[in-house]
Formats: C-alpha cells, sequence, structure tokens
C-alpha cells in the first residue's frame, strides 16, 4: 500500500474552473502538508495541519483552500484556476514527535495544468 | 538572499567518480539540514539528514555540516548512473513551525557510464 497517496495524479482543466486534490496517509502521522513545485523544481511550502488544525499557511491566494477531515488526509480546493497554479503539488506527512524532517514522506505528486 | 542556495548544475560526472553536491544557508539558526534526492517525475526521497557540525556516512552518501560556514554538502562515492536525479539540500530553523522545510532549488547530476 501506498503510504501517502494523492489523486489525481495528472490534472488538465481551463482557466476558470474550481478543482480539488486529495491526499491520504495510511503511516498514522498527525502532521500533513501541502507542497508546491514549480517549473524549475523550486519546493515551497503551502499548508501544514497538525490533527486536524491549520499551523502554516504560507503567502498563498486565498483561491486556495485546504481540509482535512481527519488526522489521514488532507484535501486541497483550488477555485478561479489560472495560468500561473500549473505546478506539482506534493502532500507529505510526517510525526510530531521525533527530530524535525527525517520522518517527512512525500506522496507521488499532483501535475496540474491549467490551460 | 535566498534561504538556501544551491549551484543548479547540471553537474555530471563519470561513473565511479565522487559527486559533490553544495549548498548554503542564511539563518544561522537552522538546525537540521536534509538531502533529498528527485528523479525526473517523482516525488523527493530522503537520503540523508544531518544536525551536527562534522561528517555522516550512509553506504556510499557522506554529508557534510559546517554550522560556523553555514554550509552543507552531499558526496557520493563510487558514482552510478542510477544516481542521475536532482539533489535537494532542505533546512529546517530553530523555532519554526513544525516540519517546516526550506529547500534549495536543486542541483541535476547526471553520472555517464
Amino acid at each position: 500500500d501506498t503510504a501517502v497517496s494523492q489523486t489525481p495524479k495528472y490534472l488538465v482543466t481551463q482557466m476558470g474552473n474550481d478543482k480539488s486534490i486529495k491526499c491520504e496517509q495510511n503511516l498514522g502521522h498527525d502532521t500533513m502538508y501541502w507542497y508546491k513545485q514549480d517549473s524549475k523544481k523550486f519546493l515551497k511550502i503551502m499548508f501544514s495541519y497538525n490533527n486536524k488544525e491549520l499551523i502554516i499557511n504560507e503567502t498563498v491566494p486565498n483561491r486556495f483552500s485546504p481540509k482535512s477531515p481527519d488526522k489521514a488526509h488532507l484535501n486541497l480546493h483550488i477555485n478561479s484556476l489560472e495560468l500561473g497554479d500549473s505546478a506539482v503539488y506534493f502532500c507529505a506527512s510526517t510525526a510530531s514527535r521525533g527530530p524535525p524532517g527525517n520522518t517527512i514522506y512525500f506522496g507521488e505528486g499532483s501535475w496540474l495544468t491549467v490551460v | 538572499q535566498k534561504e538556501v542556495e544551491q549551484n543548479s548544475g547540471p553537474l555530471s560526472v563519470p561513473e565511479g567518480a565522487i559527486a559533490s553536491l553544495n549548498c548554503t544557508y542564511s539563518d544561522r539558526g537552522s538546525q537540521s539540514f536534509f538531502w533529498y534526492r528527485q528523479y525526473s517525475g517523482k516525488s523527493p526521497e530522503l537520503i540523508m539528514f544531518i544536525y551536527s557540525n562534522g561528517d555522516k556516512e550512509d553506504g556510499r552518501f557522506t554529508a557534510q555540516l559546517n554550522k560556523a560556514s553555514q554550509y552543507v554538502s552531499l558526496l557520493i562515492r563510487d558514482s552510478q548512473p542510477s544516481d542521475s536525479a536532482t539533489y535537494l539540500c532542505a533546512v529546517t530553523r530553530r523555532g519554526s513551525t513544525l516540519g517546516r522545510l526550506y529547500f534549495g532549488r536543486g542541483t541535476q547530476l547526471t553520472v555517464w557510464p
């Protein structure tokens, strides 16, 4: 079983549409993240949830809205998609106890293309 | 100044050689340092982490940390074509929110047979 799974893996959509990406982890972690990787491979954090509570909210347009129904799920909804939203979105998770960062597991990524 | 800087490369080495990847960071309060490997079209995977000054070895990989110089490096000995990937340096900062990683832009490594 995949530890951190995201759906869909590929998404092509038109400008102005609303879309969602779902993420689930079966590692028993209590902290989940959304990262965005642009065309130049720069990976930057967008959001983080710990036990369903938002703890990191970077400078991201409010068209992006994360939702965590429980510790194992973190979804990302994007309204009014723009061309600049085209990127790879990675979900990740970790356990809050233990050394920071060494157990961050990434999902396989969701390739979003806005046309 | 960017939080984490890496030479974008590409770095090209022959099979069997030592590949040296470098990373500098701007925040002297940075605490933990990570190297991720990312194959094209795949997700980043953690290959090394280091917290203390000095060297840390794991198989063919050695991470080196010099906090005074704000410098962390990754050496890959006996490089193999399968090591060809983008290597991402990441750091966490003291007092930063749980698990918040600051990534560099990555160095693309090509190992030719």
